[in-house]
C-alpha cells in the first residue's frame, strides 16, 4: 500500500539535545512538506520541499533543519535552538499542481523531559 | 498573521443535523481549497476539495459551498453521524512557489447521538 510512514510515533527529548524525525513515502510524490500542530493553532509550515536537494523555509523554520537527498525521503532535524519543541509533527506529499491536496503521515508526538 | 480564518473553534450537533464551518481567506493567490478532517492521534486525512471557479462541490454528505468575491467557503455535513466527531481543518493552496498550504486553526466537531 501506498502512503507516508513517519517514525517513531513517540520521542522523548533532553533539554540541550538534537532529535531527528523520519518521513519516508512510496506515493512518488514530488512535494514534502513538515508541519506542527499545537492545540488551538492549527497547523503550521516548517519546511518544504518541491524536488530533490532544494528546500524553503516554512512560517516557523527557526530552530529546525531538514535534508532532501532521496525523492522518498525527507527527515527533519529538531536541534536546541527550538526553545519550545514540544509538538505534534506532521509530515505529508503531494504532486504539485493541479486537484491534490496532501496525504499525511501520522504523526509524531515530540516531548521534551 | 492569520491568513485562513476558521469558525467556530468548536461544535455541537445532534445526530442528523447539518454542521456548518465557515472559513474566510484574503490572498488571491491561493487556487485550490481542501478540507481535511482528523481524529484524535492520526494525521489529517484530505475530505474533499475545490477549485476557485467553481461555487459549490458535493460528496456524500459533504459540501463545499465557495464565495469567490466575498472570499469565503464553508463545509456542510447533512445528516451529521457520531463517527463524524473530528477536528475539521479548512486550507488553502498556493498555485505557485512550492503549491503550501496554509491551514485554518480548526473545529473540533461532537455529534451527539
Amino acid at each position: 500500500d501506498g502512503g507516508i510512514t513517519q517514525s517513531p510515533k513517540y520521542l522523548f527529548r533532553k533539554e540541550g539535545q538534537n532529535v531527528t524525525l523520519s518521513c519516508e513515502q512510496n506515493l512518488n510524490h514530488d512535494a514534502m512538506y513538515w508541519y506542527r500542530q499545537d492545540p488551538g493553532q492549527g497547523l503550521r509550515l516548517i519546511y518544504y520541499s518541491q524536488i530533490v536537494n532544494d528546500f524553503q523555509k516554512g512560517d516557523i523554520a527557526e530552530g529546525y533543519s531538514v535534508s532532501r537527498e532521496k525523492k522518498e525521503s525527507f527527515p527533519l532535524t529538531v536541534t536546541s535552538a527550538q526553545k519550545n519543541p514540544t509538538a505534534f509533527y506532521l509530515c505529508a506529499s503531494s504532486n504539485t499542481g493541479g486537484n491534490y491536496g496532501y496525504t499525511f503521515g501520522s504523526g509524531t508526538r515530540l516531548t521534551v523531559v | 498573521q492569520q491568513q485562513v480564518k476558521q469558525s467556530p473553534q468548536s461544535l455541537i450537533v445532534q445526530k442528523g443535523g447539518i454542521s456548518i464551518i465557515n472559513c474566510a481567506y484574503e490572498n488571491t493567490a491561493f487556487d485550490y481549497f481542501p478540507w481535511y478532517q482528523q481524529f484524535p492521534g492520526k494525521g489529517p486525512a484530505l475530505l474533499i476539495a475545490i477549485r476557485p471557479d467553481v461555487s459549490e462541490k458535493k460528496e456524500g454528505r459533504f459540501t463545499i459551498s465557495f464565495n469567490k468575491s466575498a472570499k469565503q467557503f464553508s463545509l456542510h455535513i447533512m445528516d451529521s453521524q457520531p463517527g463524524d466527531s473530528a477536528t475539521y481543518f479548512c486550507a488553502a493552496r498556493y498555485g505557485t512557489g512550492g503549491f503550501k498550504t496554509i491551514f485554518g486553526a480548526g473545529t473540533r466537531l461532537f455529534v451527539k447521538a
